[in-house]
């Protein structure tokens, strides 16, 4: 059974570079026609896409976070990865790994990471 | 990029019929899907595609379509359906993937 994990920091400075792994169990990440995702969810709101990553390698980001974003995989270790720039109190939300199918339905979601940038 | 709404709040009593709605152009081109969350939790996705459930999701939950408005209803609705309710599709003309706004369902 296909599971995520994601991991990292806790806690980010404003400023700094939020990063956070999403490590894959199950199943390889690159064998199959899968998107692979990063979405948030900032404390009493609602949830927004952030990027995709196609296990071809193919890349999509959310327009409104383009310029801070950046997805990767590493089929080696089977993760993907994410990692955000010049964070602000904005962006402390509950980040969630997870797949989606070519139709666009999420049905494999990690259990979430919460990340708190502080001033 | 495209948007979908969602009516912030719906409200329905025990055992009765609720009806959620989302609205936006993408749905001319993609079928909304919809995921149901409670607090502290990971949504969970409830229908996909024209009419689908995953395994394990109770058939009191049905999808359609009429037009750009995809609903959720929700039959007999029980008080474990209680959750915030969000609808997403494919952003047309992009690879993209978009998010109503959620719902809150509140059963009475």
């Amino acid at each position: 059974q296909l599971q995520l994990r994601e991991s990292g920091p806790g806690l980010v400075k404003s400023s700094e570079t939020l990063s956070l792994t999403c490590s894959v169990s199950g199943g390889a990440i690159s064998s199959s026609t899968f998107y692979w995702d990063w979405i948030r969810q900032p404390p009493g709101k609602g949830l927004e896409w952030i990027a995709s990553i196609h296990s071809s390698g193919t890349t999509d980001y959310n327009p409104s976070l383009k310029s801070r974003v950046t997805i990767s995989m590493d089929t080696s270790k089977n993760q993907f990865s994410l990692k955000l720039t010049s964070v602000n109190a904005a962006d402390t939300a509950v980040f969630y790994c997870a797949r989606q199918s070519p139709l666009g339905e999420v049905l494999l979601w990690g259990q979430g990471t919460l990340v708190t940038v502080s001033s | 990029s495209s948007e979908l709404t969602q009516d912030p709040s719906v409200s329905v009593a025990l055992g009765q019929t609720v009806r959620i709605t989302c609205q936006g152009d993408s749905l001319r081109s993609f079928y909304a899907n919809w995921y149901q969350q409670k607090p502290g939790q990971a949504p969970v996705l409830v229908i996909f595609g024209k009419n689908n459930r995953p395994s394990g999701i109770p058939d009191r939950f049905s999808g359609s379509i009429s037009g750009l408005t995809a609903s959720l209803t929700i039959t007999g609705a029980q008080a474990e359906d209680e959750a915030d309710y969000y609808c997403n599709s494919r952003d047309s003309g992009a690879n993209h993937l978009i998010f109503g706004r959620g719902t809150k369902l509140t059963v009475l």
